[in-house]
C-alpha cells in the first residue's frame, strides 16, 4: 500500500522563524507532488507543486524534492501567525488515473 | 484553477437514511474525485468518476454504500447510503485543474455530515 508519511505535530514556531515540514513517501514511481494548507473547518487549499529534485520557490514558500531519499519538503520563511495550520503533503503517481494519496498532515502553530 | 460549488454545507442525517452530495463545476473537467476526511484525520479517496463511465472505487469502498453520479463533465453527486454515525465525517469533491490554467487539484468546499 502506498503510504504517505508525516509528523502531525504540532510544530510550534516563533512569528518570524522559518517552518520546516517534512513528508516521506513509500512509491518510488511517484512523479508529483504537492503541499496544501487545510485551515480548521475549511478545505484543502493548494500552496506548492514540485516535479523535479531540488528546490522550487514562491514568496515565502519552498519546496524541496529529494526523490532518491524519497522525501519532499516545505519551507515557509517568515512565519506568521495566519499561516497556524494543518499542512497536507499529497503525491500522485502517474498512470494513476491521476489519484492523490494524502499524508495525515501537520498542524503548524506560528506563535507571537 | 476550476470553481466548485458543493451542497449542502452541513447536514444532520437519521441513521438508516440517505443523503446525496453535489458538486458543480464552473468548467469541463474529465474527472472528479470524491473524498472523505474523518474526524482528525487526512482525506481518503472514495472513488473517481469519468463522464459516461462507472466510478472506480477503491478499497474499502463500494458502489452499494456510494452510489456516484457523474452525468454531465460539470457535475457529480455522491450519495451516501443507509448511513450510520461511523459515516460522520466531511466529504469533498475535488477535481484535477490540470488544463485548466492552473496545476495541481481544487476542492469544493466540502459537507459536514453528522448521522445520528
Amino acid at each position: 500500500q502506498k503510504e504517505v508519511e508525516q509528523n502531525s505535530g504540532p510544530l510550534s514556531v516563533p512569528e518570524g522563524a522559518i517552518a520546516s515540514l517534512n513528508c516521506t513517501y513509500s512509491d518510488r514511481g511517484s512523479q508529483s507532488f504537492f503541499w496544501y494548507r487545510q485551515y480548521s473547518g475549511k478545505s484543502p487549499e493548494l500552496i506548492m507543486f514540485i516535479y523535479s529534485n531540488g528546490d522550487k520557490e514562491d514568496g515565502r514558500f519552498t519546496a524541496q524534492l529529494n526523490k532518491a531519499s524519497q522525501y519532499v519538503s516545505l519551507l515557509i520563511r517568515d512565519s506568521q501567525p495566519s499561516d497556524s495550520a494543518t499542512y497536507l503533503c499529497a503525491v500522485m503517481e502517474t498512470g494513476t488515473a491521476s489519484k492523490l494519496t494524502f499524508g495525515t498532515g501537520t498542524r503548524l502553530q506560528v506563535t507571537l | 484553477s476550476a470553481v466548485i460549488s458543493q451542497k449542502p454545507s452541513r447536514d444532520i442525517c437519521q441513521r438508516g437514511t440517505s443523503l446525496t452530495i453535489q458538486c458543480q463545476v464552473d468548467s469541463q473537467v474529465t474527472m472528479m474525485f470524491w473524498y472523505r476526511q474523518q474526524p482528525g484525520q487526512s482525506l481518503t479517496l472514495i472513488a473517481t468518476a469519468n463522464q459516461g463511465s462507472e466510478a472506480t472505487y477503491e478499497s474499502g469502498f463500494v458502489i452499494d454504500k456510494f452510489p456516484i453520479s457523474r452525468p454531465n463533465l460539470t457535475f457529480s453527486t455522491l450519495t451516501v447510503s443507509n448511513m450510520s454515525p461511523e459515516d460522520s465525517s466531511i466529504y469533498l469533491c475535488s477535481v484535477d485543474s490540470q488544463g485548466q490554467g492552473a496545476v495541481g487539484y481544487t476542492f469544493g468546499s466540502g459537507t459536514r455530515l453528522t448521522v445520528v
